[in-house]
């Protein structure tokens, strides 16, 4: 089975450039996570979709962060201007279903923002 | 609100030493409990988890953890640590709708081990 795909693994830009992140989840997971984790610090949750609706955007800095899930399958996250303070590693996940199932991740975007 | 809490942010332990790695929840509702573990580059894998039963959880690679309720603890524990288990180990508990829906997670602690 494949796991969560995202690209690019790495990306260098300067600030108040923009930057677009891509996440294939596990085919037919319905519910789709977007993390973002700054060194030193646990991921941080920016934004949860379940199938082509967004469930949770409470932490996301909607001022410059967007993100979509066209079709319910994969998921693109854009940063636009963006700061120096969004140099991270952005986690997407991917959940089968309600309950218990596992989260499964992918390996991340690590974002540098010069 | 809910949160976790991980004590340590920097551990080192030779090869062959017990490792025990420290983690305490707030979450008002029955807690679904892990931990994970992230290698250098890696994204997260899941090592152990608590839904409810036995509070001693066994996990993958010789890891356990136990649930303590009275103390808000879900600690996690190696009897032998291998060279290869130098990375970072986070706490996590699930939150929202009906078992989970979200995860949220520690600062991490991370293990540094001396040959």
């Amino acid at each position: 089975e494949a796991g969560v795909a995202q690209s690019p693994r790495y990306k260098i830009i300067e600030k108040r450039q923009s930057v677009a992140f891509w996440c294939n989840p596990i085919s037919g997971h319905a519910t789709l996570y977007w993390y973002q984790q700054i060194l030193g610090q646990g991921p941080k949750l920016l934004i949860q979709f379940q199938n082509n609706g967004v469930v949770d955007d409470s932490q996301l800095p909607k001022d410059r962060f967007s993100a979509e899930r066209l079709k319910g399958v994969d998921s693109t996250l854009k940063i636009q201007p963006a700061k120096l303070e969004d140099s991270a590693v952005y986690l997407c996940a991917s959940k089968g279903g309600a309950g218990t199932g596992e989260l499964f991740f992918g390996e991340g975007s690590r974002l540098t923002v010069l | 609100a809910q949160s976790v809490t991980q004590p340590d942010i920097h551990i080192t332990v030779s090869e062959g030493a017990s490792l025990e790695l420290r983690c305490n929840y707030s979450y008002g509702a029955t807690p679904y409990l892990f931990w994970y573990v992230q290698s250098p580059g890696q994204g997260l894998q899941l090592l152990l988890k608590y839904f409810s039963g036995d509070t001693l959880v066994q996990g993958i690679k010789g890891f356990e953890a136990e649930f303590k309720r009275s103390q808000s603890s879900f600690n996690l524990r190696k009897p032998s640590v291998h060279w290869s288990d130098a990375a970072e180990y986070f706490c996590a508990v699930g939150v929202g709708g009906s078992g989970y829906n979200k995860l949220i997670f520690g600062a991490g602690t991370r293990l540094a081990v001396h040959p």
